[in-house]
């Protein structure tokens, strides 16, 4: 089993729409979680961190259910600019390191069409 | 945000040839930066954190002879491919953790190397 699992997509949504992607996580330990958002042919950028009582960022809303171990984000009125593969992504200890390491899952592809 | 820099941003080279990619904090310092490799719509993977001053971690089935990772300044990190073969053709991003400051633990994500091993 991955250990960050996402629906790869794509989401083909018009403007305007509400859309939401799920994650899942199998490592219970995970410490902390993010969205990151990436653009073909580019490096991911922080879209934004998942707090376990949820937190929102403008039209993009982000949650956490630490017991499914399961995280979302919603993005309302989507924007062509939205279009792009959103990551999840979970930051555990690295084993014997100790060292924090972020673990990607493969990313949710939307496209938002006018 | 911090700003992390790559360099080459793209390279094409023969089979056996070996690539040198350079990564740079460059407003900020950096003890810990972190090398990943992306194949066409797959997810970052970790090849293994670089840390300042001493030998890189690496991740579970990366060859550390093959990916040779110098950590010699706050500021750089390089990743060499040894002996490059086309399966090694890849999208390689860094990161970089701040120390201090505001920022402190999140990583900043170089704009990547694309590596085309011919």
């Amino acid at each position: 089993r991955k250990e960050v699992e996402q629906d790869p997509g794509p989401f083909n949504v018009p403007e305007g729409a509400t859309v939401a992607f799920n994650c899942t996580y199998s490592n219970s330990a995970s410490q902390s979680f993010f969205w990151y958002r990436q653009d073909c042919r580019k490096e991911p950028k922080l879209l934004m961190s998942v707090y376990s009582s949820g937190n929102e960022d403008g039209r993009f809303t982000a949650q956490l259910n630490r017991a499914s171990q399961y995280i979302s984000l919603l993005i309302r009125d989507s924007k062509l600019s939205d279009s792009a593969t959103y990551l999840c992504v979970v930051n555990a200890h690295g084993g014997h390191t100790g060292f924090q390491k972020l673990v990607f899952g493969t990313g949710t592809r939307l496209l938002v069409s006018p | 945000g911090a700003v992390v820099s790559q360099h080459p941003s793209r390279v094409i080279c023969k089979s056996g040839t070996s690539v040198k990619i350079e990564c740079r904090s460059l407003d900020f310092q950096a003890t810990t930066m972190f090398w990943y490799r992306q194949f066409p719509k797959q997810s970052l993977m970790l090849m293994a954190t670089s840390n300042e001053g001493s030998k890189a971690t690496y991740e579970q089935g990366v060859e550390k002879d093959k990916f040779l990772i110098n950590h010699a300044s706050l500021t750089l990190s390089t990743l060499t491919v040894t002996s490059a073969h086309p399966e090694d053709s890849s999208f390689y991003i860094c990161s970089a953790r701040e120390t201090s400051g505001p920022s402190y633990n999140e990583q900043f994500f170089g704009p990547g190397t694309r590596l085309t091993v011919l």
